[in-house]
């Protein structure tokens, strides 16, 4: 069946530290894969998406790798600050999809000062 | 562009009673989504209208829940007969095709006693 995990448990990890966040999937071929960030009470916020022929994406402080043979995609915050306390969900889109977006669980990210 | 509008944020009834779920998308987008969140299972997809046309919902859990979309403008998530396992966060999002980056509503907080 077709999986999509991230670590459920919180990472924890000190203001200034690099976070790494992780998302794993089976029985997927992805065209692309996207990175949300969620807070409290409010919906998911799109932060950036990786094509299935793209290494690497940055985005200020964010990198997003995507290895397609590992089936899987790490999500980097440099210089990581409290504001960057979040939820942070990974969403697949499979092949031959549509528009649809499957999401993983999602892991929770804590920065302390 | 006010973003995704869903109403209301918070809605509390008791086991039996209809509810309606309501969302406004992005003016110009042409899918929308309905998704389901609770701590157990995540973010699901219920069902998602491309051009205000029911693509797939599969992810619907029952009989007792139907959406429809009149116009490109509003859409609507009935459940009919609620039931207590149905309290969860649902949200609305919308996307314009392409690379289907999905804007999400605040969500309707959903309790049924």
């Amino acid at each position: 069946s077709q999986k999509i995990e991230q670590n459920s448990e919180a990472l924890n990890i000190q203001e200034g530290k690099t976070a790494t966040l992780t998302c794993n999937y089976t029985n997927y071929s992805p065209a692309y894969l996207q990175w949300y960030r969620q807070d409290p009470g409010r919906g998911p916020v799109f932060l950036l998406l990786i094509r299935e022929n793209e290494k690497e994406k940055r985005k200020e402080r964010l990198k997003v790798t995507f290895d397609t043979t590992l089936k899987q995609s790490l999500f980097h915050i440099t210089a990581s600050q409290p504001a960057d306390s979040a939820t942070y969900l990974c969403a697949l889109r499979p092949n031959n999809a549509g528009n649809m977006l499957t999401f993983g669980g999602g892991t929770r990210l804590m920065v302390k000062p | 562009d006010a973003g995704v509008i869903q109403s209301p944020r918070h809605e509390v009834t008791e086991m039996g009673q209809e509810v309606t779920l309501r969302c406004k998308p992005i003016s110009g987008h042409n899918s929308l989504f309905w998704y389901r969140q609770t701590m157990m299972r995540g973010l699901e997809l219920l069902i998602y209208f491309n051009n205000n046309v029911p693509i797939d919902d599969s992810g619907m859990p029952e009989d007792r829940f139907s959406a429809k979309m009149p116009n490109a403008s509003f859409s609507t998530l009935k459940i009919q007969p609620s039931e207590p396992r149905d309290s969860a966060v649902y949200f609305c999002a919308s996307s314009l095709g392409g690379q289907n980056i999905q804007y999400f509503g605040a969500g309707t907080r959903l309790s049924v006693l």
